[in-house]
């Protein structure tokens, strides 16, 4: 068990519609990082923040957006949802800023939209 | 730009026998370079990094990875492999140059399967 949570476990939904994933970090970690695993793109790094501040983006689609409150849970906002998002949403947590440092990930909410 | 390739897409060993799963890198810098498991139904699981200094590095649960500049390798190792390290091994590079975030790039994964 990596001390990071995220709910809910498995995500069913209709195209068009919208859904929120949270993410609880590990205690003392003040990092989280937000992943997309599908078959066809793999691990994409989606996006980062550091003690409620935007760090970094990666390959999020405008639809998505995300934020970290100030208990540094962080939630994963994705709207107009099509087919194409259906895929496993990793976050992980560190406890700096630093992307050196290895992340620690939670066991991922399996989103389906049909 | 950074990439980093996992040439096989699964690795079959017997159980006992040493085993080795491939990374090369590509960055402009010097890397950090990290390994990641996954098993069934569960999140990525950190095994070892390379930052610096000694290219052997040690990592959990036994396995170790050497870093070679020459080759640009990082490939994962284990003098004997267990039927419960059967998972999903991920290779991660990020270039070391502090020009700002840098994402951690993540290779395809490799499927390992070990028989017993």
């Amino acid at each position: 068990d990596s001390g990071v949570t995220q709910t809910p476990k498995h995500l069913i939904t209709a195209t068009g519609q919208r859904v929120t994933l949270r993410c609880s970090p590990r205690s003392g970690d003040l990092s989280v990082y937000w992943y997309q695993q599908s078959l066809d793109q793999g691990l994409q790094f989606l996006i980062h923040y550091y003690n409620g501040e935007e760090r970094a983006k990666g390959n999020i689609l405008e639809r998505f957006s995300a934020q970290q409150f100030p208990d540094l849970h962080s939630e994963l906002n994705l709207s107009s949802l099509e087919l194409g998002d259906s895929a496993l949403y990793f976050c992980a947590s560190s406890p700096g800023p630093r992307d050196m440092d290895e992340q620690y990930f939670g066991p991922g909410t399996r989103l389906t939209v049909t | 730009a950074q990439s980093v390739a996992q040439p096989e897409d699964q690795v079959n060993v017997a159980e006992g026998n040493p085993l080795t799963v491939k990374c090369t890198y590509s960055v402009s810098g010097n890397p950090y370079l990290f390994w990641y498991v996954q098993y069934p139904n569960r999140g990525l699981q950190f095994l070892l990094k390379y930052i610096t200094g000694d290219n052997l590095v040690k990592g959990s649960y036994g396995f170790e990875a050497e870093f070679n500049k020459s080759q640009t390798s990082f490939h994962l190792k284990k003098p004997s492999a267990l039927v419960s390290d059967s998972a999903l091994y991920f290779c991660a590079v990020r270039d070391r140059r502090n020009t700002g975030f840098q994402k951690l790039v993540f290779g395809t994964g490799t499927r390992l399967l070990v028989s017993p």
